[in-house]
């Protein structure tokens, strides 16, 4: 069955600490993998973007790293600050036979960045 | 450039009424996208539409309709609305080419009592 599976499930933090998320899935085939920054009350953002050749993709504080073998894959946030208190959700995509993308999501992390 | 648009942002209905919850998107995106958010969960597709003039199924349809009514607009009806219905529902717009980047909406988050 395919699944993505996210850790912790909620994280708390202070202001300019540094903090991993996990994402762990059990997708194929994989096609590639993306990290959403979910504000409350808002639509999911996106982050990044890997696929299955990319170790590791930068945006500004946030950097995810992807292991296609054990099907593993981190997000990294740098010195936070308070608008990162957010969701995270990870989410692996597959290509169908049918020429079309299946989205798989994670339930995500919570992220709370305390001054 | 609005982006992804969807009305209302908030709705209660009681059990056995019906709405459509619309969304608009102005990036002259194919692919438009119906989802679900609930407590715990991650999202999950109602539906999608590939193309304008084109609808298929997703993980949970049941007790939903969908109209793509043209390349901008993608609306979600329910006919007959359940408690098990009561969640916050996003709207999504992407492109077929690489990297089949989704877009999403505001969310609508609809109370069925």
């Amino acid at each position: 069955k395919n699944q993505v599976e996210q850790s912790p499930q909620s994280l708390i933090i202070l202001e300019g600490k540094n903090c991993t998320l996990q994402c762990n899935y059990t997708v194929s085939p994989f096609s590639n993998l993306r990290w959403y920054k979910q504000d409350t009350g808002r639509g999911p953002v996106s982050l990044t973007i890997m696929t299955f050749s990319e170790n590791t993709k930068s945006n500004g504080r946030y950097t995810a790293t992807l292991d296609a073998d054990t099907k593993q894959s981190s997000l990294h946030i740098t010195a936070s600050q308070l608008s990162d208190s957010a969701s995270y959700i990870c989410v692996v995509s597959i290509f169908t036979t049918s020429g079309t993308y299946k989205y798989i999501f994670g339930t995500g992390t919570r992220l709370k960045v305390l001054a | 450039n609005a982006g992804v648009t969807q009305t209302p942002k908030f709705q209660v209905l009681k059990t056995g009424q019906s709405m459509t919850l619309q969304c608009a998107q102005d990036m002259n995106h194919n692919s438009m996208y119906w989802y679900r958010q609930d407590p715990g969960m991650g999202l999950r597709l109602i539906y999608y539409s590939a193309s304008e003039g084109t609808t298929d199924k997703g993980e949970v349809p049941n007790g939903y309709n969908v109209s793509r009514l043209n390349k901008r607009e993608f609306s979600l009806r329910l006919e007959s609305a359940a408690p098990s219905q009561t969640s916050v529902y996003f709207c999504a717009s992407g492109v077929r080419e690489f990297p089949h980047e989704q877009y999403f909406g505001p969310g609508t988050r609809l109370t069925v009592t």
